[in-house]
């Protein structure tokens, strides 16, 4: 079946500085996900690409489709105590289902 | 922005019991619910498809007489977790698609279920 790979699993990064993680897969999807979950709450969607090559912003979130269909990537810029968490990108082929990556964890140093 | 909510958002109940979790979509209606389950420090694991108006899809390994889904409303899916044991405690989350056709997903707050 379809597949996600996250990475990296867990980054540790000064305040302000740029955070940049991604996701790949072997197959190709329709729709590519961007969620944030802290601790005991749901996820919360940051971005959402519908298109191949498709380049998102959200304030200090920025995010793109890959051409190939098979990618996708989240940039955080001048990163702020809040952005801890951890970030989950999902991709959506036929079915009503999401995959799920496995999830990157955001650790802040003081 | 899409907003669902899920209640109760912590339950702690004996072994042997039931419990209910609701999921509503609050501004938007949903033809397709989904529930979820995670375990600390993992993925969300899907459970099962909850349709309006039809049975719930199940997940391979998900029992389906264990978790009742009932979706009885465009707005509303319910969860039940049936005689609960301790492994059944956890997060679960739900998730409402838009029924405007985006391929999108808006999730509830979580419950934590723990089960004595």
């Amino acid at each position: 079946g379809q597949q996600l790979n996250q990475s990296p699993q867990s980054m540790f990064i000064q305040e302000g500085e740029d955070v940049s993680m991604n996701c790949t897969s072997s197959s190709i999807f329709n729709t590519w996900l961007w969620y944030k979950q802290d601790p005991g709450e749901g996820p919360v969607l940051l971005i959402a690409l519908y298109k191949a090559g498709e380049l998102t912003s959200n304030g200090r979130l920025t995010a793109q489709f890959g051409i190939t269909r098979k990618d996708s990537f989240l940039n955080i810029s001048a990163s702020i105590p809040s952005d801890v968490g951890i970030y989950f990108c999902a991709g959506h082929w036929r079915d009503d289902k999401i995959i799920f990556g496995k999830g990157t964890r955001l650790h802040i140093l003081p | 922005g899409a907003v669902v909510s899920q209640h109760p958002s912590r339950v702690i109940c004996k072994s042997g019991t039931s419990v209910k979790i609701e999921c509503r979509s609050l501004d938007f209606q949903a033809t397709t619910m989904f529930w979820y389950r995670q375990f600390p420090k993992q993925s969300l694991m899907l459970m099962a498809t909850s349709n309006e108006g039809s049975k719930a899809t199940y997940e391979q390994g998900v029992e389906k007489d264990k978790f009742l889904i009932n979706h009885a409303s465009l707005t509303l899916s319910t969860l039940t977790v049936t005689s609960a044991h301790p492994e059944d405690s956890s997060f679960y989350i739900c998730s409402a698609r838009d029924y405007r056709g985006r391929e999108t997903q808006y999730f509830g707050p979580g419950t934590r279920l723990l089960v004595l």
